[in-house]
């Protein structure tokens, strides 16, 4: 089974509008990190956003916030006010384990989303 | 900021040729690992590597590749003997070691591997 699911292979979004691009995970690891990396077309991994399992409340960084709805294993990154700029693949990763050692575990990445956005 | 830097950008190898594949992770990072994806695909784990030892590898890494810390700095994956199905893109990465268990892995800009 697949660990990390993304649904929406490509979308098109209108500048200044705000995306959601869903993310579904599965683990029996109650211990778990959330990730979500922009690919852009020069190709390097760009870090956009954390949520940890036991995180209480849904983690935000300027115009990205992580939709965490841990009940239906999902994590979808919503970007408000779309730029020209936020045009690339979009990955979600998980990490099983967070505690300890397990922060060195690996990363597991879904299949990405590519997002064209429309001036 | 710091980075993780990969040498070179792109290498076009012939196959059967053995590559090495270099990286320097950030500096006070403990963990490091390799990646690949190849084009269209999603980002697949390699191997990871913590107080000079492989920690995990995956089903790909196979006795084919290598890892190596020759030296306090530089992070290498060599590739014995190239096979077509080993163009991708690799990704070097690193994470400092948290107690909390939420430091993100930095990416470094990857090496575009072409095999002829």
């Amino acid at each position: 089974a697949q660990k990390i699911t993304q649904t929406q292979p490509g979308m098109f979004v209108q500048e200044k509008e705000a995306v959601t691009l869903d993310c579904t995970y599965d683990t029996s690891d109650p211990s778990y990190g959330l990730f979500w990396y922009k690919q852009p077309s020069s190709g390097e991994m760009i870090f956009l956003i954390y949520q940890g399992s036991y995180d209480q409340q849904n983690a935000t960084e300027g115009r990205y916030s992580l939709n965490f709805q841990k009940a239906r294993k999902s994590a979808n990154l919503v970007i408000s006010a779309s730029q020209l700029g936020d045009s690339a693949m979009y990955f979600c990763a998980m990490r099983e384990g967070t505690v300890g050692g397990a922060a060195g575990n690996k990363l597991t990445f879904g299949g990405g989303t590519r997002v064209l956005v429309k001036p | 900021e710091p980075e993780v830097t990969q040498t070179p950008s792109h290498q076009v190898t012939q196959m059967g040729q053995e590559v090495i594949l270099r990286c320097v992770p950030i500096s006070n990072h403990l963990y490091f690992y390799w990646y690949r994806q190849i084009l269209g695909q999603k980002v697949e784990f390699l191997v990871s590597f913590y107080n000079n030892e492989i920690s995990e590898k995956s089903e790909i890494f196979d006795d084919q590749f290598s890892v190596e810390r020759p030296d306090g700095s530089n992070f290498t994956l060599k590739i014995r003997s190239t096979k077509l199905e080993d163009s991708a893109m690799y990704f070097c990465a690193s994470t400092a070691f948290s107690g909390t268990g939420i430091s993100e892995q930095y990416f470094g800009p990857g090496t575009r591997l072409t095999v002829t």
